[in-house]
């Protein structure tokens, strides 16, 4: 089946410690997303990657890090500068970084600071 | 910097009414509009999207409507069912490469 894995689905952290979660993709698509969803607010864009071995910034990108060394995987670094963590993140995928094709969502990983 | 306003927060419908919720752009160089809708502890899946050379786009229950000189968009959803209870997000493009998100709107359809 192609789709997006996101691992784990529930992440406990304590605050000061950097968590990393996983993103992978099999659809063979360019584009990567990270999202943070909070109650109320929607969908906020943390950092996009159109190519491997390239991304870009995006509305919330303080406190977060990623990587795109292979096209499959996104993975995304909450750090300890990030001062409120507690959300669900979601990673999406696109054939082509153009915002006309559809972006592919995958089940989410719910991260709360203890 | 492109903002997407979408009202309700929350809606409440009978089963067999019809759902309406709405959305507003600022601007956009790019036409292309989708809703997404979310089930609880999911990731959003499309829905429906519209690329405006046309005002309305049906999809079985779900309808886009469009108004381009107004800068608004909405999702009419025929027939409401209790399956369709969902959070739903409309988004616009900004720039080249990114949509921006509406806050949602979280959708219960009463038996």
């Amino acid at each position: 089946d192609g789709g997006i894995t996101q691992s784990p689905k529930y992440l406990f952290r304590k605050e000061g410690q950097n968590v990393t979660l996983s993103c992978e993709q099999n659809l063979n698509h360019d584009a990567m997303y990270w999202y943070r969803q909070d109650p109320g607010q929607g969908l906020r864009l943390i950092y996009y990657s159109q190519i491997v071995n390239d991304f870009q910034k995006g509305d919330i990108a303080e406190g977060y890090s990623v990587s795109r060394e292979k096209k499959e995987s996104f993975p995304l670094t909450v750090t300890s500068a990030q001062k409120n963590p507690t959300a669900f993140y979601l990673c999406a995928s696109s054939i082509d970084p153009s915002p006309g094709t559809t972006q592919y969502f995958g089940p989410g990983t719910r991260l709360t600071v203890l | 910097q492109q903002q997407v306003k979408q009202s309700p927060q929350s809606l409440i419908v009978q089963k067999g009414g019809i759902s309406i919720i709405n959305c507003a752009y600022e601007n956009t160089a790019f036409d292309y509009f989708p809703w997404y809708q979310q089930f609880p502890g999911k990731g959003p899946a499309l829905l429906i999207a519209i690329r405006p050379d046309v005002s309305e786009k049906k999809e079985g229950r779900f309808t886009i409507s469009f108004n381009k000189s107004a800068k608004q968009f909405s999702l009419h959803i025929m027939d409401s069912q209790p399956g369709d209870s969902a959070t739903y997000f409309c988004a616009a493009p900004r720039g080249a490469q990114k949509l921006v998100f509406g806050q949602g709107t979280r959708l219960t359809i009463n038996p």
